[in-house]
Order: C-alpha cells, then sequence, then structure tokens
C-alpha cells in the first residue's frame, strides 16, 4: 500500500464518452502528478499541481481535463478521446520543499483503453 | 534524443548475479531517482539521489554528477527482482524527464 489510491484500475470507453480517473494521497503530501504511459514509450508527464495550483501542463491535448480541488484529490477529465490515447495513467504525489521536489510516491494506475 | 538514456534496454541475469543497470542523462539536475515498475504497471521509487551513493538492502544506486552518470546495482539477484527499472532526472528548472527503463528477467 503506497497511499496513493487510483480508481477505476480499469477503464474502456468509445471515443465519444465522458470520464473520470480519480487519484487520492493519503500521505500528507503538497504535489500531485499526472503521467501517461505507453508502450514502448517513457514515461510522460502530463500536469503537475502545487498546492492545487497547476504549475505544468506539458502540452496535453484539452480532451484532457485536470482538476485539484484539494492537495489530497486529483481529478483526469477524459472527453472524446482518440485510440491513441490508450494507455497507463499514472497518479502521483510528493512533497515540494525549498529544495525542490522531493521523491514521489506512485498510484497503481488506470488501464484505460479507447475504443 | 531524450534527455535520459538508460542501458541495456532489457537483461537477463542467473539468480544470484551482480546485475548493473545504467543511466546518462544529458541536463543539469537538483535529483536523480530510480523506480522499479511490476508487471501490472504499479511504479515504486527506489532511491532519489544528487550526489554519492545509497544503499538499501541488496540495492546500491550511485552518481557521478560531473559525468552525468548514475548506476543502479543488485547484488544477490532474485526472482522477485525482475521488473522494469526506470532512471528519472529532475533538471534545475524542476522539470522531470525520464529513460524508457531496463526490463529486468532474473531467472532461477
Amino acid at each position: 500500500e503506497t497511499g496513493v489510491t487510483q480508481t477505476p484500475r480499469h477503464l474502456v470507453m468509445g471515443m465519444t464518452n465522458k470520464k473520470s480517473l480519480k487519484c487520492e494521497q493519503h500521505l500528507g503530501h503538497n504535489a500531485m502528478y499526472w503521467y501517461k504511459q505507453s508502450a514502448k514509450k517513457p514515461l510522460e508527464l502530463m500536469f503537475v499541481y502545487n498546492f492545487k495550483e497547476q504549475t505544468e501542463n506539458n502540452s496535453v491535448p484539452s480532451r484532457f481535463s485536470p482538476e485539484c480541488p484539494n492537495s489530497s484529490h486529483l481529478f483526469l477529465h477524459l472527453h472524446t478521446l482518440q485510440p491513441e490515447d490508450s494507455a497507463l495513467y499514472l497518479c502521483a504525489s510528493s512533497l515540494l520543499g525549498p529544495a525542490g521536489y522531493n521523491e514521489q510516491f506512485f498510484g497503481p494506475g488506470t488501464r484505460l483503453t479507447v475504443l | 534524443k531524450n534527455e535520459v538514456e538508460q542501458s541495456p534496454q532489457n537483461l537477463t541475469a542467473q539468480e544470484g548475479e551482480f546485475i548493473t543497470i545504467n543511466c546518462s542523462y544529458s541536463v543539469g539536475i537538483s535529483a536523480l531517482h530510480w523506480l522499479q515498475q511490476h508487471p501490472g504497471g504499479g511504479i515504486v521509487s527506489l532511491f532519489m539521489l544528487s550526489s554519492g551513493k545509497k544503499k538499501h538492502g541488496r540495492l546500491i544506486a550511485t552518481i557521478n554528477i560531473q559525468e552525468k552518470h548514475s548506476s543502479l546495482h543488485i547484488t544477490a539477484s532474485h526472482p522477485r527482482d525482475s521488473a522494469v527499472y526506470i532512471c528519472a532526472v529532475l533538471n534545475t528548472g524542476n522539470q522531470f524527464y525520464f529513460g524508457t527503463g531496463t526490463s529486468l528477467t532474473v531467472i532461477p
């Protein structure tokens, strides 16, 4: 148990569907992250939130919409996705201190398949 | 070219062997992370280091800042060490870069 939970663990959706991924951390961290992991590619950092404020958006298409209502919860809203968006979506959290980001703790991921 | 390069991409070892995985990077960094990903997707952070060497059980991580290189060593490898090992760096601008991973299989 890493202290970071993600739901659902598996999701199959059509291109016209709207769905949301949820991440929750119980570690008292103040930074949360969304990553995408596609086969044969490096981990891709999608979004970073510090103290609920988005600080990074690495050229992610607008069909992915993050939401961070508080420092413990992070959502990724999905709308009109494409089959190439099928991937493992990982959430992570860490502490952000004066020296920068500390060690990240990862959730188990959501395996997304877009039909 | 990826900012973080790992080698080898795939590695098969016999149980008990000493294993080394290498990571080279091209950006100035504030920290380097070694991550372990088991089949099924879960990722565990093994080490975060910015200088020298760290040891945890049978795992040792070293970093040479001048040479922009880090190594992850596994002593007395075991089949449960079979996983993908990912090197990630945090640059001085607080941006993350990830290697493509090294897939390790330890055979009994």
